[in-house]
């Protein structure tokens, strides 16, 4: 079966710039979750799916991430405009439904920002 | 009080022994706790959901403390592949995650 996949796996952008990462999850999974995980912490929850709905984002900066996952499969965050903060990397995950099942996580997004 | 709290180690045991850690957290409405493993520069992966009566895997157990609040988790005879950082998952409303307590099985 495969995992969650996600792109790029690497990116380095200067502050005020946008980038974008994509991931698609294991087939199947209603709930899809983007996660930051700052170099030395736990992951931090940005925002959670269910199918194509948002079932929470009250972490998610919305001044200058969003996120979107249309058709309830694959999904996209984005940061514009990024600031040196913003360094970490972006994990997806997903389960089969709800935050109660286990959750499977894709490879990272490691960001730079300078 | 941070909503979950882990000891961030690192924790220097030698292969062979036993070793624990504990996960405090605040919201005594939590439901659900999980313990993910985290291997250097790669992603979480489940080691094993933590049960009200408590749970075993081998050589791992999990055990729920709702009075004091706390979650653990016991590794019998440490292998050097237990190395890792090892995060506590609580779940309310929200999914929180530890900081991760680092591991270090030491040959």
């Amino acid at each position: 079966e495969a995992g969650v996949a996600q792109s790029p796996r690497y990116k380095i952008i200067e502050k005020r710039q946008s980038v974008a990462f994509w991931c698609n999850p294991i087939s199947g999974h209603a709930t899809l979750y983007w996660y930051q995980q700052i170099l030395g912490q736990g992951p931090k929850l940005l925002i959670q799916f269910q199918n194509n709905g948002v079932v929470d984002d009250s972490q998610l900066p919305k001044d200058r991430f969003s996120a979107e996952r249309l058709k309830g499969v694959d999904s996209t965050l984005k940061i514009q405009p990024a600031k040196l903060e913003d360094s970490a990397v972006y994990l997806c995950a997903s389960s089969f439904s709800g935050s109660y099942n286990e959750q499977f996580f894709g490879p990272g997004t490691r960001l730079t920002v300078l | 009080r941070k909503e979950v709290e882990q000891d961030p180690g690192p924790f220097n045991v030698p292969e062979g022994a036993t070793v624990a850690f504990n996960c405090t957290y605040s919201n005594s409405a939590s439901q659900s706790f999980f313990w993910y493993r985290q291997d250097c520069r790669k992603e979480p992966k489940l080691l094993m959901s933590v049960y009200s009566s408590g749970n075993e895997d081998g050589r791992f157990t999990a055990q729920l403390n709702r009075a004091s609040q706390y979650i653990s988790l016991l590794i019998r005879d440490s292998k050097l592949s237990d190395s890792a950082t090892y995060l506590c998952v609580v779940i309310d409303d929200k999914i929180i995650f530890g900081k991760g307590t680092r591991l270090h099985i030491l040959p």
